[in-house]
């Protein structure tokens, strides 16, 4: 079977750093993608990693390593606006992505 | 503008009573599916297609059915709806399945079943 784990809620500071981790079990891996969601919104895509290492897209940044089944997504100084869930999925070896169940952040002033 | 349209938006219904979600998307895309989200459960994924005709069950497909007669509509049918569905339901596409971890989502479909 598949599963992911991610942390249900975490919180920080604006201007801060933080990083989501995501941990997953598949048979079969392609890549690891990350959606931001806005409350009851649409899911949008952040990122994806298909090979180890750190991909940047502006404030965010995407890191996987393979061989330990794990990858975070990293949001640099943060925003109020930055405050939503944020999901991992796998693309196994099957037509499916499989989500995680979400990190809710919560940004502060 | 490119986009993934559901309809309707909000949807209040009866048990037993079928109802159709319809989905579309004008991006030319060949991958479509289906997603429930509950809390505290994430999305999972309830129904996908690689292209017009090919559908598949994803996780969750107990209870629904859909179809694939045109490449840009998906529509999604509750033959007699019961209330575990109520839930928050997503459209989403990707342009082919080597790309669907990349996905367009519509605005989602929030479903009471009493």
């Amino acid at each position: 079977g598949q599963s992911l784990e991610q942390p249900s809620e975490v919180t920080a500071v604006e201007g801060a750093i933080v990083q989501i981790n995501c941990t997953y079990q598949t048979s079969g891996f392609y890549g690891l993608s990350w959606y931001q969601q806005h409350d009851g919104g649409a899911p949008t895509f952040l990122s994806y990693n298909a090979l180890d290492g750190l991909e940047e897209t502006g404030r965010f940044s995407s890191f996987l390593s393979r061989s330990d089944s794990y990858g975070y997504l990293l949001l640099q100084e943060l925003q109020m606006k930055d405050s939503a869930s944020y999901f991992c999925a796998v693309r196994g070896n099957t037509g499916k992505l499989i989500f995680g169940q979400g990190t809710t952040l919560q940004v502060k002033p | 503008e490119a986009q993934v349209t559901q309809n309707p938006r909000y949807l209040i219904t009866v048990t037993g009573k079928k109802l159709t979600v319809t989905c579309s998307q004008n991006m030319n895309h060949e991958y479509m599916s289906w997603y429930r989200q509950d809390p505290g459960l994430g999305l999972r994924q309830i129904y996908y297609s690689m292209n017009v005709e090919v559908t598949d069950k994803g996780d969750v497909p107990e209870g629904y059915k859909v179809s694939r007669k045109e490449k840009r509509n998906f529509p999604l049918i509750l033959e007699s709806p019961s209330p575990n569905q109520t839930s928050l339901y997503f459209c989403a596409s990707s342009l082919d399945r080597g790309t669907l971890y990349e996905q367009y989502f519509g605005p989602g479909t929030r479903l009471t079943v009493t």
